[in-house]
């Protein structure tokens, strides 16, 4: 099983809609949980933290964890083109290191 | 958020040559830094975590003899690409963790990455 899973995509989303986009991961006791924006090209940029259950908002990033079903996800209100971009979700493994997932490719349609 | 630096930003060889790349963290301390390859529309690979005055641990299938990794200070790492190959063409990115008091509250930066292109 796969330690972080994230659907590959493409995602496809009408500009001024709600993208989200979605994460599960193994390790029941992982306590850290990150979603990185990454532009073709570029090297990968945090956005998000969040380490407890329930919502966490920054902007029109909101990140959602629930640890009993062990999933994260992360909602984009008000969808821009400049929001396409691959979304990484990463959580802190046993050994502090951090683990990626595939990424999710989010397309924003104009 | 943090700032971690690499330098160059881009660069090309010819074939057996070595190349070093430098990444830097610039406003804060990391004990523990990441080196990852990319390769085109692929997700990140790690390659090594580099440790402060101690040897870098290699991932599975990494040859530590062919990429050298040297952490000198808590702002310093380098990784050393020796006798590159073109299949070692790839997107080179490191990252470094800044602790934040807590351990769940360490996070991770990534530098902008180097490009490395072997003729």
């Amino acid at each position: 099983q796969k330690e972080v899973e994230q659907n590959s995509g493409p995602l496809s989303v009408p500009e001024g809609a709600i993208a989200s986009l979605n994460c599960t991961y193994s390790d029941r006791v992982s306590q850290s949980f990150f979603w990185y924006r990454q532009y073709s090209g570029k090297s990968p940029e945090l956005i998000m933290s969040i380490y407890s259950n329930g919502d966490k908002e920054d902007g029109r990033f909101t990140a959602q964890l629930n640890k009993a079903s062990q999933y994260v996800s992360l909602l984009i209100r008000d969808s821009q083109p400049s929001d396409s971009a691959t979304y990484l979700c990463a959580v802190r493994g046993r050994d502090d290191k951090i683990i990626f997932g595939k990424g999710t490719r989010l397309h924003i349609l104009p | 958020g943090a700032v971690v630096s690499q330098h160059p930003s881009r660069v090309i060889c010819k074939s057996g040559t070595s190349v070093k790349i430098e990444c830097r963290s610039l406003d804060f301390q990391a004990t523990t830094m990441f080196w990852y390859r990319q390769f085109p529309k692929k997700s990140l690979m790690l390659m090594a975590t580099s440790n402060e005055g101690s040897k870098a641990t290699y991932e599975q299938g990494v040859e530590k003899d062919k990429f050298l990794i040297n952490h000198a200070s808590l702002t310093l790492s380098t990784l050393t690409v020796t006798s590159a190959h073109p299949e070692d063409s790839s997107f080179y990115i490191c990252s470094a963790i800044r602790l934040a008091g807590e351990v769940r509250g360490n996070e991770q930066f990534f530098g902008p990455g180097t490009r490395l292109t072997v003729l």
